[in-house]
């Protein structure tokens, strides 16, 4: 069964600084692979959907994949306070939408 | 756009009693729904995955008895929780995709609070 790890569990970084959160999962053979925020009481916003190897840009979003690796990341450009929030990795484990979530990483901007 | 409306967004129930949430896809078919919950300082679990014309599969821990499901079509799907205790307070979202590779599309969740 897919296993999903973030890390770090907390990071805090300086308002126009760039972010990274890691996500680490044991089966490289999941081909759908989804980064979300969670804004706190909130529900899920998608950032990032990206289902091959390499990169995949929206907007100050970016994820980059590699499945060898079994590790995709998130780089959040230029973060400002608004982009406080909950970040979730989520891969697919099957055909439809069953998405396996890691535990969150919690990230503070600070001005 | 593709839009998924989830409601009620917020509900409270007294222990013991049961409440039903419900997802309405727009804009696209919702070939399949996943159930999830967010129990209090956890990530989101998938509580059963529901393709139309095809069987509801509960994951472990998650049972047809304590939290049945309605995909009737392809633009709807409710969920049931039965008898509901502490532990089943949350926040609960509904995730309907088209087809295999396509992107899914999230309710805004349904909160539940127990008391």
């Amino acid at each position: 069964q897919q296993k999903v790890q973030q890390s770090p569990e907390s990071l805090t970084v300086s308002e126009g600084a760039m972010a990274s959160l890691n996500c680490t999962f044991s089966d490289g053979t999941s081909d759908n692979f989804r980064w979300y925020r969670q804004h706190s009481g909130k529900g899920l916003e998608v950032l990032v959907s990206i289902f091959s190897d390499g990169e995949k840009e929206e907007g100050r979003f970016t994820a980059h994949l590699n499945r060898a690796s079994l590790h995709v990341s998130l780089h959040i450009r230029e973060p400002q306070p608004s982009d406080s929030a909950v970040y979730l990795c989520a891969i697919a484990s099957s055909s439809f939408s069953k998405l396996v979530f890691g535990q969150g990483t919690s990230l503070s901007v600070v001005p | 756009g593709a839009l998924v409306y989830q409601y009620p967004r917020r509900t409270i129930c007294k222990s013991g009693t049961s409440m039903r949430m419900e997802c309405q896809a727009v804009g696209f078919q919702a070939t399949s729904v996943a159930w999830y919950r967010q129990s209090p300082q956890k990530t989101f679990e998938l509580i059963a995955l529901s393709t139309v014309n095809s069987a509801i599969k509960y994951e472990q821990n998650f049972t047809q008895e304590k939290f049945p499901i309605s995909h009737p079509n392809l633009s709807f799907s409710s969920m049931t929780v039965l008898n509901a205790y502490l532990e089943d307070r949350g926040l609960y979202l509904c995730g309907a995709q088209q087809g295999r590779g396509t992107e899914v599309f999230f309710g805004k969740g349904t909160r539940l609070t127990v008391v």
